[in-house]
């Protein structure tokens, strides 16, 4: 067990609905990493907040935001949703004080209709 | 844009054999370089490699990074069915030290 929680597991909807994820990190760690798991495109990262504040962006959609909350947890909000979207999303968190790796909840599998 | 390229995309070895496991990288600000271990769900961290040379050791797995050739590699003795995974490696860049992750290796250890 990581330590770090994912919400929910699973969520099946249609195309151009919206969803949210979310994901509470270790405790103690500041930072929140997203990711998306596809099959033909592995693991991609998204975007990073560190103590609230957005630090880094990857290969994140428009169609996509987050956000880190005062508690340091972290929700992806995924709208207008495409077949294509469907993939895991993962969400990892580190003390980047200290420069420990990402740890990695079991993250939300997220099948569109 | 950043690259890793693992090598080779599917490895299928007996229990008991030796794997070695490559990974070479191509990013800017690069600050370390990871290995995970992926089986069925979350990706689990293995190593964090940040000096060349310096062998890292957790039981029957081993890694070490060459910054010269901008590679990794990742040795696994004694094999075990237990060891059937995706092993991942993430180079960390920038200063926001987000991962590039390799495609992947999948390892298929049979009794």
């Amino acid at each position: 067990d990581s330590g770090v929680t994912q919400t929910p597991k699973h969520l099946i909807t249609a195309t151009g609905q919206r969803v949210t994820l979310r994901c509470s990190p270790r405790s103690g760690d500041l930072s929140v990493y997203w990711y998306q798991q596809s099959l033909d495109q592995g693991l991609q990262f998204l975007i990073q907040y560190y103590n609230g504040e957005e630090r880094a962006k990857g290969n994140i959609l428009e169609r996509f935001s987050a956000q880190q909350f005062p508690d340091l947890h972290s929700e992806l909000n995924l709208s207008s949703l495409e077949l294509g979207d469907s993939a895991l999303y993962f969400c990892a968190s580190s003390d980047r004080g200290s420069g420990e790796p990402q740890h990695f909840g079991d993250g939300t599998r997220l099948s569109i209709l | 844009e950043d690259k890793v390229v693992q090598s080779p995309l599917s490895l299928v070895v007996h229990e008991g054999d030796t794997v070695t496991l490559n990974c070479s990288y191509e990013v800017t600000n690069f600050r370390s370089l990871l290995w995970y271990k992926q089986e069925k769900k979350a990706p689990t961290f293995l190593f964090m490699l940040t000096s060349s040379g310096i062998e890292k050791k957790s039981g029957r797995l081993s890694s070490i990074l060459d910054k010269k050739e901008l590679s990794s590699i990742l040795n696994i003795t004694a094999t075990q069915t237990g060891d059937s995974a995706i092993y991942l490696c993430a180079p960390r860049s920038g200063s926001a030290r987000q991962l590039t992750f390799g495609s992947g290796t999948q390892l298929t250890v049979l009794p």
